[in-house]
């Protein structure tokens, strides 16, 4: 079936770097714009960043411009989140979610933690 | 950025009841509007696009309305597996935003 699984999540000392991954399965990878959402520890969810289905578009949302990078491996149907200069406040959950202009996010990995902590 | 305001933050209701969630978004954003169900410890489950169709294999208890800045989302005849955080989102432009949720609970 339609999958999306996460990885590459961990504890890591504030201002240091961490790599997720994202791997997609069962669906046509490259024609599916990709986003990142996040949920810090019993809070609401907060949209992180999206990418086109060719990596021409990408958006962050404000609190992490400039120190998350956002790509894919067509290749590889393989979404990543470059996390760089990571602050206490990163702390959380990470969700890769497929995306349709139409259908929304329709499709949720199952998360991948990420404690960012001294 | 576009904000998403949900009423109730938290509902208390029975099995078998009917209840209603709103959202309202600060500006309008036509019907680009979904609703998720999470429960504790699982990733978010599209319930509703496009303000009113539902997902694939989602009962037709869940029913999505709205346009504009105004939706609701109403479950009929709650079953104990209901009881969740339900929260609605906008999609039509960037930064897409979520609502705070609503947790609902069994009364």
């Amino acid at each position: 079936q339609v999958q999306l699984v996460e990885s590459g999540g961990g504890v890591v000392q504030p201002g240091r770097s961490l790599r997720l991954s994202c791997a997609a399965s069962e669906f046509t990878f490259n024609i599916y714009a990709m986003h990142w959402v996040r949920q810090a520890p019993g809070k609401g969810l907060e949209w992180v960043t999206v990418i086109s289905y060719d990596e021409s578009t990408k958006n962050y949302a404000d609190s992490v411009k400039g120190r998350f990078t956002i790509s894919r491996d067509n290749s590889k149907n393989t979404l990543y989140l470059q996390m760089n200069s990571l602050r206490v406040d990163d702390t959380a959950v990470y969700y890769c979610a497929r995306g349709d202009n139409y259908y929304g996010l329709d499709v949720w990995g199952q998360g991948t933690t990420v404690t960012v902590s001294s | 950025d576009i904000q998403m305001t949900q009423s109730p933050s938290s509902l208390s209701a029975s099995v078998g009841d009917r209840v209603t969630i709103t959202c309202r978004a600060s500006q309008g954003i036509s019907n680009y509007l979904a609703w998720f169900q999470q429960k504790p410890g699982q990733a978010p489950k599209s319930l509703i696009y496009a303000a009113s169709t539902l997902q694939s294999g989602v009962p037709s208890k869940f029913s999505g309305s709205g346009s504009g800045t105004d939706f609701t989302l109403t479950i009929s005849s709650l079953q104990p597996e209901d009881f969740a955080t339900y929260y609605c989102h906008q999609y039509d432009s960037f930064p897409y935003t979520f609502g705070q949720g609503t947790k609902l609970e069994i009364k």
